[in-house]
């Protein structure tokens, strides 16, 4: 069965430092997607990014990064120089629906405090 | 609108009513999805609409759950006989169609009383 698990549940930070949200997955099958996303106080979940299986190659955008590595099952995403805006709770999911959205298995999210 | 729009936002209803909530999705999206977010269980996918079609209705948690989607647009969640293990925040996403970027309502929060 599929699972994913965001072990850090709340993570304080001071404005300027850098986080990392960690994310481990399970997963039988070897096609898979791992997405990201955001859910600010306003409710609505914003999308991050999608990476199927076979790219392990990191991705960064802005002061986002993400770090896939297969070998450990996990898929963690660092913040750089946060900000109060960030401040939000971040949801980890799986699909092993050749990447479509409909079936995502979502992490318990970690809410993420960015302090002025 | 430019996004996905829930309605109500809130409802509070007794136990053993029935409610229904309404989902209007990003216009030209073929894809629409409901998940539930409650603090015990997380967020977990209740079923997934592919233009009028429910192709996979696996989460809907039990039959006092059913939802419709008519002429490809507005979806409608309804729930018979709520129970209080019913409160929960009720997601709609809808994308352009099953592999690309899903964006989400902000949400209905329902609570059973």
């Amino acid at each position: 069965a599929q699972k994913v698990t965001q072990a850090q549940t709340e993570i304080s930070v001071v404005e300027k430092e850098d986080v990392t949200l960690d994310c481990v997955y399970e997963t039988r099958d070897t096609t898979y997607y791992l997405f990201w996303y955001k859910q600010p106080p306003s409710g609505e979940l914003v999308f991050l990014i999608r990476r199927n299986s076979f790219d392990e190659q990191n991705e960064i955008s802005g002061r986002y990064s993400w770090n896939f590595q297969k070998s450990t099952s996990s898929f963690n995403f660092t913040i750089t120089a946060s900000q109060v805006v960030d401040s939000a709770v971040y949801f980890c999911a799986l699909s092993d629906d050749g990447g479509s959205n409909y079936k995502l298995t979502f992490g318990k999210g970690t809410l993420l405090t960015v302090n002025p | 609108g430019a996004g996905v729009s829930q309605s109500p936002s809130n409802k509070v209803t007794e136990k053993g009513k029935d409610v229904e909530l309404r989902c209007d999705p990003i216009s030209g999206h073929t894809a629409l999805y409901w998940y539930r977010q409650s603090l015990g269980q997380g967020l977990e996918f209740l079923i997934y609409f592919q233009g009028n079609s429910a192709p996979d209705k696996s989460g809907l948690p039990s039959d006092r759950f059913s939802a419709e989607r008519t002429g490809g647009s507005v979806s409608t969640l309804t729930i018979q006989r709520t129970q209080q293990e019913d409160s929960a925040v009720y997601l709609c996403a809808s994308s352009f169609d099953r592999y690309t970027e899903a964006f989400f309502g902000q949400g209905t929060r329902l609570t059973v009383v």
